[in-house]
């Protein structure tokens, strides 16, 4: 069956502009989380939605970064202003609720120049 | 101090041997633990889950875990070219019961070659 899939695949912006990530969830998955992996890091957790709603933002960095998934299903992940620390790979994974193991997407490499 | 840690490597082992990965973790809470594999400009994809202590086995590969002593390693035995790869060992406080984070935290990775 189909996987998790983002878009755009690779994104290169300029500083200071905005920028949107999407994120396709493996169809049924109620859970769907954003990680932010910079180069030789491990995944760095940053939003998990259970359904519509966060049910826990803890790990965006500031009040730059903003996601939103409205229908339970996509999910967009939102940076204004973006700077040259924000480029990495943004990673969305997603999880059914009865079963643990987070399926990853391809991720979206941003470039910030 | 880092809650997840890995020696980064990298790990050469020919092929053929053992590979053994390690890792140590910080938060005594963790129950849920895991090992994605990731090769070079993919994303992770899990290898294995284990969640009480002792030994677990799938295929070529063994996930062990030692909650007294905060560690959990993965060995692969029979190791291919195939199976060279960045290892990143994760944590989860959640537990089977539901209840807990359901955020990963991550170590950096170790890097493994399988030498031909």
């Amino acid at each position: 069956g189909a996987g998790v899939s983002q878009t755009p695949s690779n994104k290169v912006t300029e500083k200071g502009k905005y920028v949107e990530l999407r994120c396709d969830p493996i169809s049924g998955h109620t859970a769907l989380y954003w990680y932010r992996q910079s180069l030789g890091q491990g995944p760095e957790f940053l939003i998990y939605f259970q359904g519509t709603g966060a049910a826990d933002d803890s790990g965006l960095p500031n009040d730059r970064f903003f996601a939103v998934r409205p229908e339970g299903s996509v999910s967009t992940l939102k940076i204004q202003r973006t700077e040259r620390g924000d480029s990495a790979v943004y990673l969305c994974a997603s999880s059914s609720l009865l079963q643990e193991t987070q399926y990853f997407g391809p991720g979206t490499r941003l470039l910030v120049l | 101090q880092k809650e997840v840690e890995q020696n980064s490597g990298p790990l050469s082992v020919p092929e053929g041997a053992i590979a053994s990965l390690n890792c140590t973790y910080s938060d005594r809470g963790s129950q849920s633990f895991f090992w994605y594999r990731q090769y070079s400009g993919k994303s992770p994809e899990l290898i294995m889950s284990i969640y009480s202590n002792g030994d677990k086995e799938d295929g070529r590969f063994t996930a062990q875990l030692n909650k007294a002593s905060q560690y959990v390693s993965l060995l692969i035995r029979d190791s291919q070219p195939s199976d060279s790869a960045t290892y990143l060992c994760a944590v989860n406080r959640r537990g089977h019961s539901g209840a807990g984070s359901y955020q990963l935290t991550f170590g950096k990775g170790t890097k493994l070659s399988v030498i031909p």
